[in-house]
C-alpha cells in the first residue's frame, strides 16, 4: 500500500516555540493531492490545507505554513509561536486523483505547553 | 457554512445489538465516506458512497454494511455489535470535482460496545 507516514507521535513544545510536523508518503501516481487536518480534543477534522503535485509553491496562512518537496515526497507543516490554542493532533493525508479516497497517516498529537 | 452532522456523540450497546449511526451532510456532496478512529492507527476507511445506491468497501469493511437512499443521508450499519467494534466513528463528505477534494467531518461518534 502506498503509506502516508507521520513519524513523529507526540510532540511537546513551550508557547511561542515554532513546531514542524513532518509528513512522509509513498505514491506512483503523477496526479495526487495532499492534506492537512486538524483534530482538536473536541474530536472534529478540521480542514488545513489542499495541495496538488502539480505545485510546489511553499504556502503560508498567517502562523502556519507548509513545505511541498516532491524530491523527498514529503509535505510537512510548521507552526510559528506556537500557542496553546494549537494543540490538538494532525493529520496528513494522500489522494490519488480520481479515487476521492484518501490514506492517512497515523496522525501527530501536539502539546503546546503555557 | 458547511455541515456534516452525526446522530449521536456517544453510544454504549450490548454485543449483539444492531447499531445504526447515521450522518447527514447539507452541502450537496456526492461523496460521503466512514471512518473509523482508534488510538496508534490513525482513521481507516470502513466504507465510501459515491452516489445515491451506491458504495464501495475501503480498507475495513467486515462486520459492516452501509446504506444511502438519500444524497445527504449516509448510514453505517453494525449488523451483530461486538467489542471489537467499541470505536470512535468519523462520517465525512466530499465533492466529485473541480480540484476540490477536501473531505468535511463530522463531530464523531464514540461507540462503546459491552
Amino acid at each position: 500500500a502506498q503509506k502516508v507516514t507521520q513519524a513523529q507521535t507526540e510532540i511537546s513544545v513551550v508557547e511561542k516555540e515554532d513546531v514542524t510536523l513532518d509528513c512522509v508518503y509513498e505514491t506512483r501516481d503523477t496526479t495526487y493531492y495532499l492534506f492537512w487536518y486538524k483534530q482538536p480534543p473536541s474530536g472534529e477534522l478540521v480542514f488545513l490545507i489542499r495541495r496538488n503535485s502539480f505545485d510546489e509553491q511553499n504556502e503560508i496562512s498567517g502562523r502556519y505554513s507548509w513545505n511541498f518537496q516532491k524530491s523527498t515526497s514529503s509535505f510537512n507543516f510548521t507552526i510559528t509561536a506556537s500557542q496553546v490554542v494549537d494543540s490538538a493532533v494532525y493529520f496528513c493525508a494522500r489522494m490519488t486523483s480520481g479515487t476521492y479516497k484518501y490514506i492517512f497517516g497515523t496522525g501527530t498529537r501536539l502539546k503546546v505547553l503555557a | 457554512d458547511v455541515k456534516v452532522t452525526q446522530s449521536s456523540r456517544y453510544l454504549v450497546k450490548r454485543t449483539g445489538e444492531k447499531v445504526f449511526l447515521e450522518c447527514v451532510q447539507d452541502m450537496d456532496h456526492e461523496n460521503m465516506f466512514w471512518y473509523r478512529q482508534d488510538p496508534g492507527l490513525g482513521l481507516r476507511l470502513i466504507y465510501f458512497s459515491y452516489d445515491v445506491k451506491m458504495k464501495e468497501k475501503g480498507d475495513i469493511p467486515e462486520g459492516y454494511s452501509v446504506s444511502r437512499e438519500k444524497k445527504e443521508r449516509f448510514s453505517l450499519i453494525l449488523e451483530s455489535a461486538s467489542t471489537n467494534q467499541t470505536s470512535m466513528y468519523l462520517c465525512a463528505s466530499s465533492s466529485h470535482g473541480q480540484g476540490r477534494y477536501e473531505q468535511y467531518f463530522g463531530p464523531g461518534t464514540r461507540l462503546t460496545v459491552t
